[in-house]
């Protein structure tokens, strides 16, 4: 069964330092996600993307924050000057964007912890 | 802020049913059910959704009332690895760019041996 890869699987990072987690979405979908999950807080929406430009945005995703889908295959979140607070699990999903079901399908998320 | 009301925890014997209630009274017509589960801050994982009719697929069962207000998410015979926070979301289906699934803390699910 097709799935959803990231990596890598923990990042540590030092604050104000760049970081770039990476994505494998499921082959034939077309809509791409980032999400992240404070530890012991709820999951919270970052960004959606479809056709090579951002759909849709949360205020959490200001301007340190960027997405890419620089081949077929990869979506990446850059995060430019990381900040403490921005030690999280982030999750990517996809969904194939078909008419009758739009259903995400997650990976198993990248820990970033920035010290 | 999440459309949904779930009880933060529940209990299950294992190899009895799960039965996970959710409060989602201001559903609008076009919104759909969905829920998802996630193990011990592993990615959350898609288990069912439904629009007003009940589901069922190889891992749970959706009962949703026939006002739609509420539903409830049915493990038939729950094992030890069914542990899990199962998260209730409504969104409406091709909504634009409004594609995002908003999160609540949903139901924390232990199953007891």
């Amino acid at each position: 069964e097709p799935e959803v890869t990231q990596t890598p699987s923990h990042q540590v990072t030092q604050m104000g330092q760049e970081v770039i987690l990476r994505c494998v979405p499921i082959s034939n979908h077309l809509y791409f996600y980032w999400y992240r999950q404070i530890l012991g807080q709820k999951v919270e929406f970052l960004v959606s993307f479809y056709n090579n430009e951002i759909s849709e945005k949360s205020e959490i995703f200001d301007d340190q924050f960027s997405v890419e889908r620089p081949d077929g295959s990869n979506f990446t979140l850059k995060i430019r000057s990381t900040k403490l607070e921005d030690s999280a699990m982030y999750f990517c999903a996809s969904s194939p964007l078909k008419s009758s079901t739009d259903t995400q399908y997650f990976g198993p998320g990248t820990r970033l912890t920035v010290l | 802020d999440a459309k949904t009301t779930q009880p933060p925890s529940m209990d299950c014997a294992e190899g009895r049913a799960a039965n996970l209630p959710c409060n989602h009274s201001t559903i609008s017509g076009n919104e759909y059910v969905y829920w998802y589960r996630q193990i011990h801050s592993q990615g959350p994982q898609y288990i069912i959704h439904g629009l007003k009719n009940n589901e069922t697929n190889e891992m749970a069962s959706l009962i949703i009332t026939e006002d739609r207000k509420s539903s409830t998410l049915i493990l038939p015979h729950a094992t030890l690895r069914d542990t899990a926070v199962y998260y209730c979301i409504v969104r409406g289906l091709n909504a634009g760019n409004n594609r995002k699934l908003i999160w609540g803390l949903g139901t924390s699910l232990a199953v007891n041996p």
